[in-house]
């Protein structure tokens, strides 16, 4: 399940299933977002963006939500792995200036 | 080279001491980021350079920060009299802004030590 710690919030899932990361954006007139994934001592990798036009978007094993009435992005992915385990961050952007969320660290158990 | 290049990978100094951190972005790329990640948290949005407009430096924390983007490539982030509370890793982004909306490629980041 999902929980709020010290630090980041944590999502636990079994290796196989879904899971659902979500991110709560804070300015309407963003012109796109984007979904970041960060293993340890790296830096954050591109993993997905959708423009805000669109609603949903899917790449191979994940897929995009924008809600924007809610201002609600998900990214959802499809049977998690092991390796996918790593900080997950959102992030909107507005002509190329970008800010990140919070961050949500995802934990696949085998 | 191919990807993002931030350098020194690790500093310590000594608290009261100035450190510059510097970036080498993609060439080509017009946009330039710099962020701060502390232990365990997110990341603190600090600066960002756009071609030749004015940087918005809205997220620098204190005066004792500055940044700079020399011929729309390097980036040198300047901290003075460094306090142990900018202990982090500071993270450069660069990429390539077409329409908008565009990949940004991270750096491994500079982790700096105040002691």
């Amino acid at each position: 399940g999902e929980s709020v710690g010290l630090h980041l919030p944590t999502l636990s899932v079994q290796e196989g299933d879904n899971s659902i990361i979500n991110c709560a954006y804070s300015n309407s007139a963003s012109d796109y977002f984007i979904w970041y994934k960060q293993e340890s001592g790296k830096g954050p990798q591109f993993i997905i963006d959708i423009r805000s036009n669109m609603d949903k978007r899917q790449g191979q094993r994940v897929t995009v939500l924008l809600n924007k009435t809610v201002k609600h992005l998900s990214l959802q992915i499809a049977a998690t792995q092991p390796g996918d385990s790593a900080v997950y961050f959102c992030a909107e952007g507005k002509k190329g200036d970008m800010r990140f969320g919070a961050g949500t660290r995802l934990t696949v158990k085998p | 080279g191919a990807g993002v290049s931030q350098s020194p990978s690790n500093k310590v100094t000594e608290k009261g001491k100035d450190v510059e951190l510097r970036c080498d972005p993609i060439s080509g790329h017009t946009a330039l980021y710099w962020y701060r990640q502390s232990l365990g948290q997110g990341l603190e949005f600090l600066i960002y350079f756009q071609g030749n407009s004015a940087p918005d430096k809205s997220g620098l924390p204190s005066d004792r920060f500055s940044a700079e983007r020399t011929g729309g490539s390097v980036s040198t982030l300047t901290i003075q009299r460094t306090q142990q509370e900018d202990s982090a890793v500071y993270l450069c982004a660069s990429s390539l802004l077409a329409s908008g909306g565009a990949e940004a490629f991270f750096g491994q980041g500079t982790r700096l030590t105040v002691v």
